[in-house]
């Protein structure tokens, strides 16, 4: 099946920071998602980003599908941001609701 | 938020048992999933559906069995339940075009002694 990998696995910055979260991806998709899993263990849905680049405040994100990767980025980071990032995809054989692969996720930890 | 509501929130039940969790949504949407998610594997798909009584084996189905009588509830059985099914359930719903953003329940933890 479709491999999905993300990096860094954990990341610790200061408050106020920059960060850029990759997902790499090993075959065609129809379907890529970005999800954020707090500390309360909610998962919610950042983005859905087949491709190109979205924006929502001070996040955005982009997927460069013929290359087979995608990238989160935080600006300004808040301690609110704090949690787990997954990335998940379906593959272009898929039916478009098939059910996502996740990858194993970015731990990402903001310090006051 | 997506109206997702899963039961129990937290379950502690003996190996052997028989485990039913429920998933109810109150967004008319057609797609609707399970996943588990444990330490080092991230999350995995369950089973899912694609309508009332269609469902399909997802990446680790064996052990699981699920049901879809009505568009609103998605139900998982563990008919005999294992320690290795120890995890934490999560629920998701997709909207009826396919191709759309998932959205999760808070989860159910069960532990299987």
């Amino acid at each position: 099946g479709i491999q999905v990998e993300q990096s860094p696995p954990d990341l610790i910055l200061q408050e106020g920071a920059n960060s850029t979260l990759r997902c790499n991806f090993s075959d065609s998709v129809n379907n890529l998602q970005w999800f954020h899993q707090n500390p309360w263990g909610q998962l919610i849905n950042l983005f859905y980003i087949p491709s190109g680049t979205k924006q929502n405040g001070r996040l955005s994100a982009t997927t460069v599908a013929t290359e087979r990767y995608s990238l989160l980025y935080i600006s300004s980071s808040q301690t609110t941001d704090s949690g787990v990032y997954f990335c998940a995809v379906e593959p272009y054989s898929g039916g478009g609701a098939d059910g996502l692969t996740f990858g194993k996720g970015t731990h990402l930890i903001i310090q006051p | 938020d997506a109206g997702i509501t899963q039961s129990p929130r937290h379950k502690v039940t003996e190996t052997g048992t028989p485990v039913t969790l429920r998933c109810h949504q109150t967004e008319n949407h057609r797609y609707m999933y399970w996943y588990r998610q444990d330490p080092g594997h991230g999350l995995r798909l369950i089973h899912y559906s694609y309508g009332v009584k269609d469902t399909d084996k997802g990446e680790v189905s064996d052990g699981y069995s699920v049901s879809r009588s009505k568009t609103e509830d998605f139900l998982l059985t563990l008919e005999s339940a294992t320690s290795s099914q120890t995890s934490v359930y999560f629920c998701a719903i997709s909207g009826n075009g396919g191709n759309q953003p998932q959205h999760f329940g808070d989860g159910t933890r069960l532990s299987i002694l």
